[in-house]
């Protein structure tokens, strides 16, 4: 069975430093791969995703994912966090576009000023 | 930019009773889905709906839940006769298909 694994679940952070979260996924096919945010009291949103072409993608907010695939993995990345990023954040995949989501246990980040 | 609504966002309900949580996707969008995170929990999916039926269900939705589109804008999540364990944040999703899944705001739901 396709699972998610998210190997930090409380990182706490002072402003400024670099972020990476660590997601790994279990599936020998293909898959789409997202990173969804939520922030406190709001809903989840979509941070950013990859389907297929440059390993490397670009989402909202200054944040970015690189696909390994020899890994099964889809690390987030951000080079200098903000206070405003304090939110709970989630890797999922599926498998095509209109599948259901597997998510992984989500990392709550905690940014302090 | 369009926006999954839900409502209510907070129900609280006895053990035993009946509950329908409601969403309107995306107008556009053909797959709709429910999700759900018990607190402290992951997010699990429960359901896909395509064309009026059902395309996908997991092992929680049991025979206790259903889904329905009423008309052409809403999306509903029915249990019949709620337990203590539904207690958890229900979400309702919609996407084109082809694309990301986008999602509402959830509906808090507590059984006493």
């Amino acid at each position: 069975a396709q699972s998610v694994s998210q190997h930090n679940h409380h990182v706490i952070l002072s402003e400024a430093a670099s972020l990476e979260l660590g997601c790994n996924y279990s599936y020998g096919g293909t898959v789409n791969l997202f990173w969804y945010v939520q922030y406190p009291g709001q809903h989840l949103q979509l941070l950013l995703k990859y389907f297929s072409g440059d390993p490397l993608v670009k989402g909202i907010k200054g944040f970015e994912a690189e696909f390994i695939k020899s890994k099964f993995s889809f690390n987030l990345r951000k080079p200098s966090v903000q206070w405003s990023d304090t939110a709970e954040y989630f890797c999922a995949v599926n498998t095509g576009g209109y599948n259901k989501l597997i998510f992984g246990a989500g990392t709550r980040l905690a940014v302090h000023p | 930019e369009p926006e999954v609504t839900q409502t209510p966002s907070h129900q609280v309900t006895q053990m035993g009773q009946e509950v329908i949580l409601r969403c309107v996707p995306i107008s556009n969008h053909l797959y709709f889905y429910w999700y759900r995170q018990i607190l402290g929990q992951k997010v699990e999916f429960l359901v896909s709906f395509y064309n009026n039926e059902i395309s996908e269900k997991s092992e929680i939705f049991d025979d206790q839940f259903s889904v329905e589109r009423p008309d052409g804008s809403n999306f509903t999540l029915k249990i019949r006769s709620t337990k203590l364990e539904d207690s958890a944040m229900y979400f309702c999703a919609s996407s084109t298909g082809a694309d990301t899944q986008y999602f509402g705001p959830g509906t808090r739901l507590t059984v006493l």
